[in-house]
């Protein structure tokens, strides 16, 4: 079971839309539409953005969206602001009803 | 509004093992799942496992000989060990609420373990 694999680093200036991708295998990603996305700032708990691929938790705003194609996941944030600067890892159920984690992808506001 | 807080030792021997009690407020541990996940210093994620309320378990493959989840319903508590700990060990240790068998929507706020001698 390998970690899934996002970019180490992103970044966008305010307004901006900014994608990350979350790459896994036909054993994670590509044949199960169960990834979901957290949102982690510096010294806090993870907190869940996206799940079930596109599916946004209550309170969480609209500016953030998941979809999928094939293998990748990805997670898109619109009209960046400078409270989205953190890390942002994807997740993935996989064969033998484990959980994967991505890498991370460090998401600097210009 | 569920809360997780975990709780245990902050430091633990080599070879020792880890053992982590999460406590679950504001809700009934009842009918969900509930998952330990794991951070090491400056780096990634990294799923341990988790548990049903009835006590049915699946765990990460490369942890799976050394670690044991358990519930207790009565207390509201689930509890995590990690047997022969090493240094890579070491890991800010989150508890969660695990909903829809594969995303988790309550975290703990974390709490550091540090093996060493």
């Amino acid at each position: 079971q390998s970690a899934l694999t996002q970019p180490a680093s992103v970044s966008g200036s305010p307004g901006q839309s900014i994608t990350i991708s979350c790459t896994g295998t036909s054993s994670d990603v590509g044949s199960y539409n169960l990834v979901s996305w957290y949102q982690q700032h510096p010294g806090k708990a993870p907190k869940l953005m996206i799940y079930e691929g596109s599916k946004r938790p209550s309170g969480v705003s609209n500016r953030f969206s998941g979809s999928k194609s094939g293998n990748t996941a990805s997670l898109t944030i619109s009209g960046l602001q400078a409270e989205d600067e953190a890390d942002y890892y994807c997740c993935s159920y996989a064969a033998g009803s484990t959980l994967v984690f991505g890498g991370g992808t460090k998401l600097t506001v210009l | 509004q569920v809360q997780l807080q975990e709780s245990g030792p902050g430091l633990v021997k080599p070879s020792e093992t880890l053992s982590l009690t999460c406590t679950v407020s504001g809700g009934s541990i009842t009918n969900s799942y509930w998952g330990w996940i794991r951070q090491p210093p400056g780096k990634g994620l990294e799923w341990i496992g988790y548990i049903y309320y009835t006590g049915s378990t699946n765990y990460n493959p490369s942890l799976k000989s050394r670690v044991a989840i358990s519930v207790d319903t009565s207390k509201n508590q689930f509890s995590l060990k990690l047997s022969s700990v090493t240094a890579a060990d070491t890991a800010v240790y989150y508890c969660a609420r695990g909903e829809g068998y594969s995303y988790f929507d309550y975290w703990g706020q974390g709490t550091l373990v540090t093996v060493s001698s």
